[in-house]
This record gives C-alpha cells, structure tokens and sequence, in this order.
C-alpha cells in the first residue's frame, strides 16, 4: 500500500527551531516535496527533495533519507506567519505525475 | 504570469444533485491534477489530465469524473452527491519543463452538501 505519515500537530514558540517528521511507503518514487497551506488557502510549494541530503532555502531546510522512507522540514527563526499546515508529498514513478501527500501537520507558533 | 484559477469559489448543493467545478490552469501548465481536501483524510487525489486524456486516477466512486479541453481547462463533475462529498477541491496544475516540476494550486472550491 501507500503511505505517508506525519505528525498532526506541533508547537513552538516564535524564534525556535522545529523539525517536522514524514515517513513515506509508496509504490515508486520521483520525489519529495514540502508545502505550506495557511488556513483557508491553497497549498504553496515549499521544498523539493530527489536524491538523499540536505536542500537549503532560506528559513526552511528539507532532508530526504531514501533508504529510511524518511524527510523532514526544518523552520529555523521560527515566525508567527509560520503557523500553518505543512504537507508532505510524494510523486510517483518518473513519469506518472502522481502524487501521495501526508494529511499535513498543523503548526501553531506561540509569541 | 496569472495562476490556477478555479470556479466557483463556494457551492452548496442538496444530496443528489450534481455539480461541475471548473479550473483554469497556469498558462502553458498542461498537466492538471484535482484533489479532495477534507479536515480528517487531508489531500485525496482524484485524477491527472494531460493533453485532454486521463493519465491517473485516484481511487474515488465513479460519481467523481473529469475532463480536460484543448486549452487545458478542466472540469470535474460529481454526480448523485452525498454529504460526505463537503470538502475543499483543489486543482493544481505542473509545468512539465520545469526544474522541479512543482504543483500550483488554485485557491479551491469550497463544496457544502446538505
């Protein structure tokens, strides 16, 4: 089957650091990717990941182990316009333009 | 460039009744994928559109169907709605020449069945 687990919800205090976890089984994979939705609007993409490693972008990181069927966001210097859902996504075999997300783990960043 | 843009923004219906959602991809985007988005099962994938063809289906009742045109606008339909069927459908549309090949979302229609 097909899988993606995250945690439901987090919390963290304005100016901390926050990892959030994805686990993933699915069958086929070409690529990882991270989006913020804020509520009441649509998905925005966030981070990308294909090959194992580390992609840095500003304020936000992304990993991808793909041994492990594993990724995590990283939200450094967190801010108050962060909270929000994040959603793991994962596309299909190369060329299927298929994608699986997680049901998103909600952020609430506290002053 | 303009993004995804989808219509109606809010719909509601009675059970049984039909209904059409329109969406409007990111000029040159030819690629067009439709999801459910509902508070406890998160994104649900419906189906793919590509070049006016149906490249993948999500697993959804038959009520659920798409199509797409020649400029790459799509349409879903639901027939015979149930209350179940309240949620958010999102359309994203992909840039099959891109570095990532990300998705864009529209901002959704909001459908209430009662």
């Amino acid at each position: 089957g097909q899988n993606i687990d995250q945690p439901t919800e987090m919390t963290a205090t304005e100016g901390a650091i926050v990892q959030i976890n994805c686990t993933y089984q699915t069958s086929g994979f070409n690529g990882l990717f991270w989006y913020q939705q804020h509520a009441g609007e649509a998905p925005t993409f966030l981070s990308y990941n294909v090959l194992d490693g580390l992609e840095e972008k500003g304020r936000f990181s992304s990993f991808l182990s793909r041994s492990k069927g594993y990724s995590y966001l990283l939200l450094k210097e967190l801010q108050m316009k962060d909270s929000a859902s994040y959603l793991c996504a994962v596309r299909g075999p190369s060329g299927t333009y298929k994608y699986i997300f997680g049901t998103g783990t909600r952020l609430k960043v506290l002053a | 460039k303009a993004g995804v843009t989808q219509t109606p923004r809010y719909l509601i219906k009675t059970r049984g009744q039909q209904v059409t959602l329109s969406c409007s991809p990111i000029s040159g985007h030819r690629s067009v994928s439709w999801y459910q988005q509902t508070p406890g099962q998160g994104l649900q994938f419906l189906f793919e559109y590509f070049s006016e063809t149906q490249r993948n289906k999500g697993n959804f009742p038959g009520r659920f169907s798409g199509r797409q045109f020649s400029n790459s606008r799509s349409e879903m339909n639901v027939s015979t709605l149930e209350l179940g069927d309240s949620a958010l459908y999102l359309c994203a549309s992909t840039s099959e020449g891109g570095s990532y090949n990300e998705q864009f979302f529209g901002p959704g229609t909001r459908l209430t069945v009662l």
